[in-house]
């Protein structure tokens, strides 16, 4: 069965440093992969997703993902962290066919200080 | 356009009672997903539709809880006799051709 790891339950950054949210996955094919991100009281936004083709993938809001085969890992980095950044981020695994659903890491909570 | 929508935004019942939360797709989205996000278990799966196959419900938790989805569209999520444990956020989704699944603003469901 597919699984997801995100080790780091919460993470405290300053505005302007840069961020790496770590991602492990567990899937026994090709996997599908993103991060989204859920702001409170809101729903799931997508940030970026691997399917397949370059290991570095760019999202929205200066986001990006490096796919790591070797490491099965999709680690999420952003260069420059804004205070609009906090929010919880889930990494997930989807089924490469059939119904695709999507497994959830247990989110990483980002907190930003001034 | 108008992404997918679900109602109500928030719901409190008290526990025994039946409840009914709803969730409209994006136009054109063949497939549609039920997930529940509770502070004991994160986010899980709970309920597939693809266009007007039988559903995949594997990921519901108990016979308490059932969906449906009319027309290809519209979807229920109802849980019966809700228990304090089914408190949780509900969130939907829906998925064109491809992978990508687009999120509801979900509903947040407190069983007293």
């Amino acid at each position: 069965a597919q699984s997801v790891t995100q080790p780091d339950i919460h993470i405290t950054v300053s505005e302007g440093a840069s961020l790496e949210l770590r991602c492990n996955y567990s899937y026994g094919a090709t996997p599908y992969l993103f991060w989204y991100v859920q702001s409170p009281g809101q729903g799931l936004q997508l940030l970026l997703k691997y399917f397949s083709g370059d290991t570095l993938v760019q999202g929205i809001k200066g986001f990006e993902a490096e796919f790591k085969r070797s490491q099965s890992s999709f680690n999420l980095r952003k260069p420059s962290v804004h205070w609009s950044d906090a929010a919880e981020y889930f990494c997930a695994v989807g089924e490469e066919t059939g119904r695709r659903a999507l497994t959830f890491g247990s989110g990483t909570r980002l907190q930003v200080q001034p | 356009g108008a992404g997918v929508s679900q109602s109500p935004s928030n719901k409190v019942t008290e526990k025994g009672k039946d409840v009914e939360l709803r969730c409209d797709p994006i136009s054109g989205h063949t497939a549609l997903y039920w997930y529940r996000q509770s502070l004991g278990q994160g986010l899980e799966f709970l309920i597939y539709f693809q266009g007007n196959s039988a559903p995949d419900k594997s990921g519901l938790p108990s016979d308490r809880f059932s969906a449906e989805r009319t027309g290809g569209s519209v979807s229920t999520l109802t849980i019966q006799r809700t228990q304090q444990e089914d408190s949780a956020v509900y969130l939907c989704a829906s998925r064109p051709d491809g992978n990508e699944q687009f999120f509801g603003p979900g509903t947040r469901l407190t069983v007293l």
